[in-house]
Parts: C-alpha cells; structure tokens; sequence
C-alpha cells in the first residue's frame, strides 16, 4: 500500500538558519513525489515535483528538495529560512502506473515555526 | 489565469440537511479531485472525476455523498442527511491532463463546512 511519513509534527527554526522538513514514502512502482505548502485558512499551494532525473528538485520560495530512492525519501530544504515560510507542508505522492494513479497520498503534514 | 474556484468559502449546515460544494476548475482542465480534510490532519482523496464521467471513486464513502462533474458548470460534491463528523474543509484541485500522467493538481481555497 502507498503511504506518506512525515515523522515531525513540527519544526521550529530560527530565521536565516538553514531548515529540513522530513518525508519518507512506500509506494509498489515508480514515485512521483510532491509538496504543497498550506497557511491558514487557506488551500494548498503547490511548491515542487519530483518526476524523474536529477535528485535535487528545486520549486517555489527558494524551497527545493532532494529525492533519495535507497533511502525512499523526498526532504524538503531551504539554506535560509523567512518568517514567512511558517506554515503547515505537506509530502505527498502518487504511484504512477497503479490502479490508484488517480489519486494523491498526503503525508499527515509538518508545521514549520520560523522565529525572528 | 484564474486558479481553482471554490464556493462557498463556509458553509453550516444542521443536521440531516444537504450541502452542496462547487468547484471551477482552472481555465483549461478537464480533470478534477474531491479531497477531505479534518482538523490537523493531511487531505484524504475521495473522487476522481473527467466531465462526465466519474474515474476513481474509491475514497468516497457509500452513503450520501456523490460527485458530478457535467459537461457545462462547475463539478458538485453533494453530501446527503450531513452529521457532524462531516465537519470538514473539503479541497478541489483540478490538472489538464488527468491521473496517467505527472501532471500537477493545482488546489482550490477549501469550503469548511461546519455541521451543527
């Protein structure tokens, strides 16, 4: 069965400081990988992919992520955090070529907390 | 280019009424997903839909809810008789290409329905 780990509930790191989100996937064929960044009140925006080709994924805001199949994760980075970037995020992946293609797996979400 | 519109924003309800959530998808998509999500928890898929024709419903509970995506107007997710544990924010997201391909689902703002 396909499922999301995002085993921090939330991060907290101060701004400027380097940041990692973690995300871990299982899936029975090929990942493809994403995130989405959700704040308050609002929908999900969507920040990058992974698809295929170079391991390191850059997306939206700076963010950018590194795919690591040995290691089945998708981290997302960014070398100095904002304020701004507080929010809840969130991995997600969809199994390409299953009979559940169709749909996108969430992970349970990470809030990220920058402090000034 | 508008994004994926979703009306209402909020919407209360009392028990064992009908509630019903529209979405325009973004100008040029033809495919769009039902996601649920409960309060401090990630987006639960629930359906798939093309204009009309339901793809993927495997995330849809059996009873009162339904989907429609017609050929004209925005797609409908109907609940039937609501209970509380339908208080939700349920998200639409819609993409152009549909769910065999690595297409990106772009999200709309939510409707956060609230049941008395």
């Amino acid at each position: 069965a396909q499922s999301v780990a995002q085993p921090e509930d939330q991060v907290n790191v101060a701004e400027g400081n380097p940041l990692t989100v973690k995300c871990t996937y299982s899936v029975s064929g090929n990942p493809y990988l994403f995130w989405y960044v959700q704040y308050p009140n609002r929908g999900l925006q969507f920040l990058l992919k992974y698809i295929t080709g170079d391991n390191l994924v850059k997306g939206s805001y700076g963010f950018e992520a590194e795919f690591n199949k040995s290691q089945t994760s998708f981290h997302l980075k960014k070398p100095s955090a904002l304020v701004s970037d507080s929010a809840l995020y969130f991995c997600a992946v969809r199994d390409i070529g299953s009979s559940s293609a169709s749909k996108i797996i969430f992970g349970s979400g990470t809030r990220l907390s920058i402090r000034p | 280019n508008a994004g994926v519109m979703q009306n209402p924003r909020h919407l209360v309800r009392r028990r064992g009424q009908e509630a019903r959530l529209r979405c325009s998808p973004m100008k040029g998509h033809s495919h769009v997903y039902w996601y649920r999500q409960l309060p401090e928890e990630g987006l639960k898929f629930m359906v798939y839909l093309q204009k009309e024709n339901i793809i993927d419903e495997s995330g849809m509970p059996k009873e009162r809810f339904s989907a429609e995506f017609p050929k004209e107007g925005p797609s409908i997710l109907r609940i039937q008789q609501v209970v509380r544990g339908d208080s939700a924010a349920y998200f639409c997201a819609s993409s152009s290409q549909g769910a065999l391909v690595a297409d990106t689902q772009y999200f709309g703002p939510g409707t956060r329905l609230t049941v008395l």
